[in-house]
């Protein structure tokens, strides 16, 4: 199984600031990479699609990226909502993974 | 408005079998996708079980291979996860989910914990 190494697990931050979650794959995905979001009621939004394609009805303050093996989530201007736990997935083979999730914490 | 909605018991003793069945409106489950049931442990951790397709192939993770099975019911649009010889590491909140390069929607979850 390809294994999703996500950090940090816990970010704290403050409204309007800018903040970067990064997943390390331990085998080339190719940019399938996906990310969503969760919110404490449990209910889970996509995200960003294949590397860096925004999700339908997703704030543009939402990018995704990739450097070398590193895949990264970039929120630019943190808004109320965006405090909420965020999982990278790959699906670049089966048995698709997630990363161990990161929880955004209001600082 | 697409939506998928887990239902079963919300608690399985071990050693028993875990059924639960998603029920599906706004799409038929045999126009396209794949069908997929995931998981998330107490802890965060989260993981994919398996999916059967719009054709009705499965595939399923090899963590589970031999204790999962995934089927459905055309006519009444559900699908179903049956898992047996569950066990305490079979607590979580189920989900079942429609994927096609990412998962565009996802239902509620549902708590499942085994106890005796």
């Amino acid at each position: 199984d390809i294994q999703m190494t996500q950090s940090p697990s816990s970010l704290p931050a403050s409204l309007g600031e800018r903040v970067t979650i990064i997943c390390r794959a331990s085998q080339g995905i190719s940019n399938n990479l996906n990310w969503y979001q969760q919110k404490p009621d449990g209910t889970i939004k996509p995200l960003i699609y294949y590397t860096s394609n925004l999700q339908s009805g997703v704030p543009s303050s939402f990018s995704g990226s990739r450097s070398g093996t590193d895949y990264s989530l970039t929120i630019s201007s943190l808004e109320p909502e965006d405090f909420a736990m965020y999982y990278c997935q790959q699906d670049a083979s089966f048995p698709y993974t997630f990363g161990a999730g990161t929880k955004l914490e209001l600082k | 408005e697409i939506q998928l909605q887990e239902s079963g018991p919300g608690l399985v003793k071990p050693s028993q079998s875990l059924s639960l069945t998603c029920s599906v409106t706004g799409y038929t489950i045999t126009s396209g996708y794949d069908w997929s049931w995931i998981r998330k442990f107490p802890g965060n951790k989260m993981e994919w079980m398996g999916y059967i397709s719009y054709s009705g192939s499965t595939n399923y993770n090899p963590s589970l291979k031999s204790r999962i099975s995934i089927t459905r019911d055309t006519s009444k649009n559900q699908f179903f996860l049956q898992l047996n010889s569950v066990t305490t590491e079979d607590t979580a909140t189920y989900y079942c989910a429609r994927y096609r390069g990412i998962v565009h929607y996802w239902g509620q979850g549902v708590m499942v914990t085994v106890s005796s």
